[in-house]
């Protein structure tokens, strides 16, 4: 089973403030996912194939990596942005797995 | 208009059998392989299995020996059944349906907030 490490766990950004978020995996994956979730609400597809972004998601938005190391940017925070961020994958074989989430927090 | 919902008990005592129903429409479960993804209250995700378009499954294999997973393509819909629940299968349960490739998941259901107690 392939493990996703994120970090960090949790990160506070103000506004304007670029952020980055990692995604580390065990194995070499072809393809990383993203989810955003917010407070009491399910998760949303936000990224798939590594660095395109799921319909609705702003363009700030941008999604990178290979290999073992992924990563989800924003290129300049807004408070909308403010939520918890998984990334997930598949290699060919369940299970799917998810990292343990990023809390991105509003400074 | 894709559309997931799942329905089921909100309190269930230890030891006995969790039933969830999963409702979709805007898509048939013959087309896309759809999942179920659980959430304890305050922590990440996990997935715990899933129904193929063919109707195979796959499941955590932490999971695997108390679980099972159906659908009736009739009604469109998808079932989970786990039994000897504990407490720490206590949580948000969703329904998740697959990409066309199966690789992730493009749609979600609102969730099933289970509570495992006496």
């Amino acid at each position: 089973e392939i493990v996703l490490t994120q970090s960090p766990t949790t990160i506070a950004a103000s506004p304007g403030e670029k952020v980055t978020i990692t995604c580390r995996a065990s194995s070499s994956v072809s393809y990383m996912y993203w989810y955003q979730q917010k407070s009491g609400a399910s998760p949303k597809l936000w990224i798939y194939d590594t660095s395109k972004l799921a319909s609705g998601v702003p363009n700030r938005f941008s999604g990178s990596g290979s290999g073992t190391s992924y990563s989800l940017t924003i290129n300049t925070m807004e408070t909308e942005d403010a939520a918890t961020y998984y990334c997930q994958q598949w290699s060919s074989t369940p299970p799917w797995t998810f990292g343990g989430g990023t809390k991105l927090e509003l400074k | 208009q894709v559309r997931l919902k799942e329905s089921g008990p909100r309190l269930v005592q230890p030891s006995q059998t969790l039933s969830v129903t999963c409702t979709v429409s805007g898509f048939s479960v013959t087309s896309y392989h759809v999942s179920w993804v659980r959430q304890p209250p305050g922590k990440g995700l996990e997935w715990v299995g899933a129904i193929w378009k063919g109707g195979s499954t796959d499941y955590n294999s932490a999971l695997k020996s108390r679980l099972s997973i159906s659908r009736d393509t009739s009604k469109n819909q998808v079932f989970l059944k786990m039994n000897s629940l504990q407490t720490d299968d206590t949580g948000t349960y969703y329904c998740a349906k697959h990409s066309r490739s199966g690789y992730y998941f493009d749609y979600w259901g609102q969730g099933v907030m289970v509570t495992v107690s006496s």
